[in-house]
């Protein structure tokens, strides 16, 4: 069983178009991230929620919007797409036990291609 | 912010122990150090989590020296399976007062036959 999945694995739009990703996990972790991985590996947080309640809010665009039905989801939407928004973006989750760093649990990415 | 350094890449060949150190000056007190590796494609993978001196799992070591201001992965008798990127990383604390992990560039280990 897959502990992270996201879908989709690969996604290519236009810009200016809206798309979503989604992401579950069966871990029964508390917390959930989004990961943006660029062309040249960096991997930079940009959100990060705790038991459906958002707790980071990195420095990103306000087209990007997270959501988190429950505590097992956590799905990313995109408005008015860019081509600087072309990136592999990557689900994460943990179990948060503060202060530690506990370790991420990651998805495989979807991989977003803007044309 | 408790920045990471890393080795960009480093070659190796198999059945040698690879060290990789990486550098974080500005570690905090509650900080742990974990190591992650990354295939193709793939997201990263936990390796080994510490805070001091030595952990080590069937996978790999970690060796942290009293001041905490550094670290080594260390990779016994690798494959060409362990040919991947690896990032170290510590604590970061962000404006909410929660924490999460922050990734450097990482090191590319390429391992030869």
């Amino acid at each position: 069983d897959t502990a992270v999945s996201q879908t989709p694995k690969y996604l290519v739009t236009q810009m200016g178009n809206d798309k979503s990703i989604k992401c579950e996990q069966n871990l029964g972790h508390d917390t959930m991230y989004w990961y943006k991985q660029d062309s040249k590996k960096f991997l930079k947080i940009m959100f990060s929620y705790n038991n459906k309640e958002l707790i980071i809010n990195e420095t990103v665009p306000n087209r990007f919007s997270p959501k988190s039905p429950d505590k097992a989801h956590l799905n990313l939407h995109i408005n008015s797409l860019e081509l600087g928004d072309s990136a592999v973006y990557f689900c994460a989750s943990s179990q948060d036990s503060w202060p530690y760093n506990s370790p991420l649990h990651f998805g495989n990415g979807t991989r977003l291609t803007v044309t | 912010l408790a920045k990471t350094t890393q080795p960009i890449s480093m070659d190796s060949y198999e059945g040698q122990e690879v060290n990789i150190t990486c550098s974080h000056n500005n570690i905090a007190t509650n900080d742990y150090i974990t190591w992650y590796q990354q295939f193709p494609s793939q997201g990263p993978r936990f390796i080994i989590q510490g805070y001091k001196t030595k952990v080590t799992n069937e996978v790999a070591s970690l060796f942290i020296p009293a001041d905490r201001k550094s670290s080594t992965l260390s990779l016994p008798r690798v494959s060409l399976s362990d040919t991947a990127v690896y990032y170290c990383l510590v604590g970061d604390s962000m404006d909410t007062g929660r924490r999460a992990l922050t990734f450097g560039s990482g090191t590319r280990l390429q391992v030869q036959p």
